[in-house]
């Protein structure tokens, strides 16, 4: 499996800011991938980030509101833009690594978002 | 489309057995079984791909029935360690590496 952080742990932030959330692997990985979870609820796909191209967006979930980047193969970022009380939630990035013989993902520690 | 877990919750005692089923109305790849503990990150347990393999963790295994698109996960011999909110994730054929996930069954064993 891969080793898997995530920045910032936890965040408090007034609405209309924004909020960009970093996700670092210590290995090479195909697919990653960044969810959201409501306070006790299930993971909803936001989208996959491709490396080196625009991300795909899941139905709801648009690049204005979640833009996300992909520089490498390790490393991606997902940015919350001006935000309401209702983005308050648990973001999770999801990884595959490339030496999975399946398509196994694995999730990151993820980062709890109070918006205010 | 999220597929449909059940049950909602199950209470056990050390020791029991329980199984949790998760259903697709599509046609799927794949099936990923994950715990998650409150407050903590999903930890992945196992996939079961296409085929009707079966599997195992610890005392933990899954089931695959490609023909009804469902797999059930069984916890043998329960352990306080168990307790957590299980949730399926599936792939469909025509969607590569995209979970959905169901809506999670919450178990609690108790001593």
């Amino acid at each position: 499996s891969a080793v898997i952080s995530q920045k910032p742990s936890r965040d408090i932030c007034q609405r209309g800011t924004s909020l960009t959330i970093q996700c670092q692997v210590d290995s090479q990985v195909t697919m990653m991938f960044w969810y959201r979870q409501q306070p006790g609820q299930s993971l909803t796909l936001i989208a996959t980030a491709n490396q080196g191209s625009e991300a795909t967006y899941e139905s709801g979930f648009v690049i204005d509101k979640f833009p996300i980047s992909r520089p490498n193969l390790t490393f991606s970022t997902l940015t919350v833009s001006n935000m309401s009380p209702e983005d308050s939630s648990i973001y999770l990035c999801s990884v595959s690594p490339l030496d999975s013989p399946t398509e196994t993902q694995y999730f990151g520690p993820g980062t709890r978002l109070l918006v205010l | 489309q999220q597929p449909v877990q059940s049950p909602q919750a199950v209470i056990l005692r050390e020791g029991e057995d329980a199984v949790i089923n998760c259903s697709s109305s599509k046609a799927l790849y794949s099936v990923h079984w994950y715990r998650q503990k409150h407050g903590e990150a999903p930890v992945f347990l196992m996939i079961l791909l296409k085929g009707g393999e079966q599997k195992g963790h610890e005392k933990i295994s899954a089931s695959f029935n490609e023909k009804k698109q469902q797999s059930s996960l069984y916890l043998t011999a329960s352990q306080l360690s168990y307790s957590g909110t299980y949730f399926c994730g599936t792939e469909l054929t025509d969607s590569w590496g995209k979970l959905q996930f169901g809506a999670g069954t919450q178990v609690v064993v108790t001593p």
